[in-house]
C-alpha cells in the first residue's frame, strides 16, 4: 500500500517560476527521500531527509520535513524546462526497509 | 561506473507467455528492489534480496511472479503465464548495503505490454 500522498496530482508553472510539492505519510518514518521520473521511465534520487532533520537543500531544490505533521515538502526555485517531470516522495518507515511511494506530482514547466 | 541497467528495454507478449526481466545492479551493491509501476501509478514494492536470498517476497503479486539472484549480482523477474494486468513497467534499483536507509539506485526500467 502507498504511505506517501502527494499534493498537487499535476502542477504547470512558468520558466522562472517556484515549484512546490507537499508529500503526507501516515506511520513513523526513518526517513523521507524524493525521486525524479522523466517520460515514465527509471527514477533519479534528488535528496534524503532523515527523521531528525528539518530542512535540506541540494542546489535549487529545498526539502522540508515536518514530523509532527507527517509531511514534507518539495522547493524546486527557478524552474526549467528541464525539470518538468513527475516527483515521487518516498518514505522509509521505522523498523523496516521497504520503501512506500506516493503516486506522484506531475510538473509541467512552460517555456 | 555503471549505474542499474535492466533489459530488455520494452517487451510485448502476448497473454500466458512466459516472460523474464533482467537487472545488473551497480557492482558491490549489496540490496537489491523490484518494483512495478502501472500506468499513472507509484510503485509498487514486489521483491527485496540481500545478496542471493529473498527475506521479503510479500510484494509479489501472485505466484505467477518469481525471481531470483545468483552471485550477489544479477536478478531475474520471471512472469509466467502472463495477463493483460501485468502490464506495467517493472523497475529494478540497488543500494550498497542491506536495507534502504540510504539511496536506492534505479535502472531504466522494464516496459512490458501483454496483448
Amino acid at each position: 500500500s502507498q504511505q506517501g500522498e502527494e499534493d498537487p496530482q499535476a502542477l504547470s508553472i512558468q520558466e522562472g517560476e517556484n515549484a512546490t510539492m507537499n508529500c503526507s505519510y501516515k506511520t513513523s518514518i526513518n526517513n523521507l527521500q524524493w525521486y525524479r521520473q522523466n517520460s515514465g521511465r527509471g527514477l533519479v534520487h534528488l535528496i534524503l531527509i532523515r527523521s531528525n532533520e528539518r530542512e535540506k537543500h541540494s542546489g535549487r531544490l529545498r526539502v522540508t520535513l515536518d514530523t509532527s505533521k507527517k509531511s514534507s515538502s518539495l522547493l524546486i526555485t527557478a524552474s526549467r524546462a528541464a525539470d518538468t517531470a513527475s516527483y515521487f516522495c518516498a518514505t522509509l518507515p521505522v523498523n523496516d526497509y521497504k520503501l512506500s511511494f506516493g503516486a506522484g506530482t506531475t510538473v509541467t514547466v512552460r517555456a | 561506473g555503471a549505474g542499474v541497467s535492466q533489459s530488455p528495454s520494452n517487451k510485448v507478449t502476448e497473454k500466458g507467455k512466459d516472460v523474464e526481466l533482467r537487472c545488473d545492479p551497480i557492482s558491490g551493491h549489496t540490496a537489491l528492489y523490484w518494483y512495478r509501476q502501472s500506468l499513472g501509478q507509484g510503485l509498487e514494492f514486489l521483491i527485496y534480496f540481500q545478496g542471493n536470498s529473498a527475506p521479503d517476497k510479500s510484494g509479489l503479486p501472485s505466484d505467477r511472479f518469481s525471481a531470483e539472484r545468483t552471485g550477489g549480482s544479477v536478478s531475474t523477474l520471471t512472469i509466467q503465464r502472463t495477463q493483460q494486468e501485468d502490464s506495467a513497467v517493472y523497475l529494478c534499483a540497488s543500494s550498497q548495503w542491506t536495507g534502504s536507509r540510504e539511496t536506492q539506485y534505479f535502472g531504466p526500467g522494464t516496459r512490458l505490454l501483454v496483448l
